[in-house]
């Protein structure tokens, strides 16, 4: 089982819909979870950053972790055209660091 | 805010030759930086994590005579990828942890290495 899985996609959604995307994880020393925006062709930007269970909201974008599912989300309400990118998700703990593959999303104005 | 860059943004050699990327922490120091590849719709794979003033640590499978780290300063680390091959053709990404939280990352732009 890999550390990190992340359904590739690609999604596509219209303009203004939620779109929801997600990781599961098997190494139970993960603390730290994150999500990361990346444009074609451009190096990731850290979107949400959280360490514990529950909800981050930060604007339209909210981040879900259970960590007794080892199971984490991430939520973009009135999703834009300029949202399309791709969103990984990475996870940290114990000096690890592990990402997922990226899920393509793709909103359709 | 804290920014990292790298230099070149892109870049095409022919098969053999050997080039030099560069990762700048461009207003905080990095002790620690680390370096990436990500080939088309795949994941960022740590190569290496390079550490100023000693030795880098390759990850498993990455060679280290293939690609060779030196952290300069601390707001430089440097990657060699030496005697290159098509199959080195890749987006390389560096990042440094953020000063507050080093379990955060400051990703740079990447470099797009083409190896003819």
């Amino acid at each position: 089982q890999k550390e990190v899985e992340q359904d590739p996609g690609p999604l596509s959604v219209p303009e203004g819909a939620i779109v929801s995307l997600n990781c599961t994880y098997s190494n139970s020393a993960f603390q730290y979870f994150m999500w990361y925006r990346q444009y074609s062709r451009k190096g990731p930007e850290l979107l949400m950053y959280t360490y514990s269970s529950g909800n981050k909201e930060d604007g339209r974008f909210t981040a879900q972790v259970d960590k007794s599912s080892k199971y984490i989300s991430l939520f973009i309400r009135d999703s834009q055209p300029s949202d399309s990118a791709t969103y990984l998700c990475a996870m940290s703990g114990n000096n690890r660091l592990a990402f997922g593959k990226g899920n393509q999303v793709v909103v359709i104005p | 805010g804290a920014v990292v860059s790298q230099h070149p943004s892109r870049v095409i050699c022919k098969s053999g030759t050997s080039v030099k990327i560069e990762c700048r922490s461009l207003d905080f120091q990095a002790t620690t930086m680390f370096w990436y590849r990500q080939f088309p719709k795949q994941s960022l794979m740590l190569m290496a994590t390079s550490n100023e003033g000693s030795k880098a640590t390759y990850e498993q499978g990455v060679e280290k005579d293939k690609f060779l780290i030196n952290h300069a300063s601390l707001t430089l680390s440097t990657l060699t990828v030496t005697s290159a091959h098509p199959e080195d053709s890749s987006f390389y990404i560096c990042s440094a942890p953020t000063p507050l939280a080093s379990n955060e990352q400051f990703f740079g732009p990447g470099t797009r290495l083409t190896v003819l």
